[in-house]
């Protein structure tokens, strides 16, 4: 059965930095796109970033670049989402996703992230 | 960016009456492998989302054949058959063609 677990979110300061891991069972997580996804509280859906193989092979939306770096551990089977420089508006429930046909198939349960002073 | 938008935007519906949620993108969705990819996600009250459709018309697996979805060029459907009590939620539409991918602002589906 695919699961994705995802922890290390939590309360940090306007500035602050939050680590998020989300672990993978049931696949292997080098055959697949990675995603994290976000989701604003009572809001909708935003695409934050994704990775393939490696880090040469990623791709963050405008608003995180420079101040999240998405990784992978193959060996682990985890994907993480360094979270630097965080502002208010990164308040989130912050997803991991598989993707198959160009779409996130499975979905982990969110953790969420509050920025606030 | 791909602006997708949805409608309505809220949806009373009784249960074992059909259901219908329009999705317009801003870009056709279609590739050039002739594939076109509009997915389609429901997220229950509390609960992550879950695809129920990909590249257009595509159950996911155990997704209940009540659910379908059509459409083509920048106007998509998503048509629940008859709806039941495990229906209630959030319903979005997403485009995986055009980077980044962009949602829809979701369709509430709830019970009169």
């Amino acid at each position: 059965e695919v699961q994705l677990v995802e922890s290390g979110g939590g309360l940090v300061q306007p500035g602050g930095s939050l680590r998020l891991s989300c672990v993978a069972s049931g696949f292997t997580l080098s055959s697949y796109w990675m995603h994290w996804v976000r989701q604003d509280p009572g809001k909708g859906l935003v695409w934050v970033s994704r990775i393939y193989k490696d880090v040469r092979s990623t791709s963050y939306v405008d608003s995180v670049k420079g101040r999240f770096t998405i990784s992978r551990d193959d060996a682990r089977n985890t994907l993480y989402l360094q979270m630097n420089s965080l502002r208010v508006d990164d308040t989130a429930v912050y997803y991991c996703a598989r993707e198959t046909h160009w779409a996130p198939d499975y979905w982990g349960q969110g953790t969420l992230v509050t920025v606030s002073s | 960016d791909v602006v997708m938008t949805q409608s309505p935007l809220s949806l009373p519906v009784t249960l074992g009456q059909p259901a219908s949620i329009s999705c317009r993108s801003s870009q056709s969705p279609a590739y050039s492998d002739g594939n076109t990819y509009l997915s389609w996600f429901q997220q229950r009250p509390g609960q992550s989302p879950r695809r129920l459709i990909y590249e257009v018309s595509h159950r996911d697996s155990g997704v209940p054949d009540r659910f379908s979805g059509s459409g083509s060029g920048t106007d998509f459907t998503l048509k629940i058959s008859r709806v039941e009590a495990e229906d209630v939620g959030v319903y979005y539409c997403m485009q995986g063609t055009h980077w980044p991918w962009t949602f829809g602002p979701g369709t509430k589906v709830e019970i009169k």
